[in-house]
C-alpha cells in the first residue's frame, strides 16, 4: 500500500550528538514536509521541499537540516546546535497543487535526548 | 501569515452532533481551510478542506462564512472514536505552507 514510512519510531540521543530521521514515501508526491510537536502543542513546521534539489526553511528551521536528493525520500538531521530536540517529529507530504489538497502523514519520530 | 483561533477544548455526548468553530479573521482570498485531527502519538489525519463554498464528505460537513472570517466543523454523530485533537489550518495559495493553529480537544462522553 502507499504511504509514507517514518524510523525509528522512538530515538534516543546524547546531547551533543547529531541525529537523521527518515521519511520515505512511495505515493508520488512532489512537495515534503518535517513538523515538530511538542507535547500539547501543536505543529511547527521546519523544513519543506516542493521538488527535488530544493528545500525550504519553515517557521524553527535553526538546528535542523535536510536534503532531497530524491523524490520519495526527505531526511531530517537533527543537529546538536538545536537546543532543545526532544520532541515529536512528523513527516508529511503532498501531492502537485498541495493548497486544494490532502497532506498525508507519518507516523512520526519520538527523539528524546538524554 | 494568516492564523486561526480555535477553542482549546470542547465536550460531546455520543451520537449527537458537534460543531467546532474556528476563526481566521486575516484570510487570504487564495488560502484553502483545512481540518485535521490527531489521536495521541499518532500522525494528523486530513478530515475535510475548502475555499468558499460548504463541503460535504464521509467523515464531515465544513461550513464556512460568508467572508471566510470563520468556518465550523461538523460531525454529524459524534462517536466515542472521534475523541482526537482537532486542527483548523489555512493553506496558504502563495507558498504552500500549513500554518497549525493550537487545536480543540473534543472529548466524547458515552
Amino acid at each position: 500500500d502507499g504511504g509514507i514510512t517514518q524510523s525509528p519510531k522512538y530515538l534516543f540521543r546524547k546531547e551533543g550528538q547529531n541525529v537523521t530521521l527518515s521519511c520515505e514515501q512511495n505515493l508520488n508526491h512532489d512537495a515534503m514536509y518535517w513538523y515538530r510537536q511538542d507535547p500539547g502543542q501543536g505543529l511547527r513546521l521546519i523544513y519543506y521541499s516542493q521538488i527535488v534539489n530544493d528545500f525550504q526553511k519553515g517557521d524553527i528551521a535553526e538546528g535542523y537540516s535536510v536534503s532531497r536528493e530524491k523524490k520519495e525520500s526527505f531526511p531530517l538531521t537533527v543537529t546538536s546546535a538545536q537546543k532543545n530536540p526532544t520532541a515529536f517529529y512528523l513527516c508529511a507530504s503532498s501531492p502537485p497543487r498541495r493548497n486544494t489538497g490532502e497532506l498525508f502523514f507519518g507516523e512520526g519520530s519520538r527523539l528524546t535526548v538524554l | 501569515d494568516a492564523k486561526t483561533t480555535q477553542p482549546n477544548s470542547m465536550e460531546s455526548n455520543e451520537e449527537e452532533p458537534v460543531h467546532l468553530p474556528c476563526n481566521h479573521s486575516t484570510i487570504s482570498g487564495t488560502d484553502y481551510i483545512h481540518w485535521y485531527r490527531q489521536l495521541p502519538s499518532q500522525g494528523p489525519e486530513y478530515v475535510i478542506h475548502g475555499l468558499t463554498s460548504n463541503v460535504n464528505n464521509r467523515m464531515a460537513s465544513l461550513a464556512i462564512a460568508e467572508d471566510r472570517k470563520s468556518s465550523t466543523l461538523i460531525l454529524h454523530r459524534a462517536t466515542l472514536r472521534d475523541a482526537a485533537v482537532y486542527y483548523c489550518i489555512l493553506a496558504s495559495g502563495n507558498t504552500g505552507k500549513l500554518i497549525f493553529g493550537q487545536g480543540t480537544t473534543l472529548q466524547v462522553k458515552p
